[in-house]
């Protein structure tokens, strides 16, 4: 079957660097994203891996390995307002998208 | 500016009564989707439509049921809700090919079956 793992939770302390990992088994892979929810709000797009690699945004990077499985989300300088949870996702070679349970991250001040 | 609505954002229904979800984009994309989200779960997709009068089943379809007429609208509807179906409703949408593009989410719909 086709598989997302992510760590359920995870703290850290404002001003601080986190990195959320995600696994994934499934059929034929088109790409990973990854997304962020605020409680109670809808899920919005923070990036999108299909080559090996480190993709810079900002505060936020995210890291492919196809060969492994593996993908990360590294946030830096973590602020209040990234308490969130970041959901993984992986197209498979359908071009459906399958997604992980999401990390819910709270940061400390 | 572009959006993505849902209606009602909550609901409250006893079982065996019909729900209609709606949603409506002004993307104008062709990709429109529906997933639903619980405690413990990635989002799971129920329906999704690539265009007009194109719908197709995804991994939870059964009991629900969506309808394309046009882009910017793509209903979901419960024919007989059961508790099973008390859940947090996303509707998306996306531009591109299948799911290659990034999706755009709607607020979302929390509804409960008693």
């Amino acid at each position: 079957g086709q598989n997302i793992d992510q760590p359920t939770e995870m703290t850290a302390t404002e001003g601080a660097i986190v990195q959320i990992n995600c696994t994934y088994q499934t059929s034929g892979f088109n790409g990973l994203f990854w997304y962020q929810q605020h409680a109670g709000e809808a899920p919005t797009f923070l990036s999108y891996n299909v080559l090996d690699g480190l993709e810079e945004k900002g505060r936020f990077s995210s890291f492919l390995s196809r060969s492994k499985g593996y993908s990360y989300l590294l946030l830096k300088e973590l602020q209040m307002k990234d308490s969130a949870s970041y959901l993984c996702a992986v197209l498979d070679s359908n071009y459906q998208l399958i997604w992980g349970a999401g990390t819910k991250l709270i940061i400390k001040p | 500016d572009a959006e993505i609505t849902q209606s009602p954002r909550h609901k409250i229904t006893e079982t065996g009564r019909q729900v209609t979800l709606a949603c409506h984009q002004t993307w104008n994309h062709n990709n429109m989707f529906w997933y639903r989200q619980d405690l413990g779960h990635g989002l799971r997709l129920i329906h999704y439509s690539y265009g007009v009068q194109d719908t197709n089943k995804g991994e939870v379809s059964d009991g629900y049921s969506v309808s394309r007429s046009n882009t910017e609208d793509l209903p979901l509807t419960l024919e007989s809700a059961a508790s099973s179906q008390t859940s947090v409703y996303f509707c998306a949408s996306s531009e591109g090919t299948g799911d290659t593009g990034e999706l755009f989410f709607g607020e979302g719909s929390r509804l409960t079956v008693l």
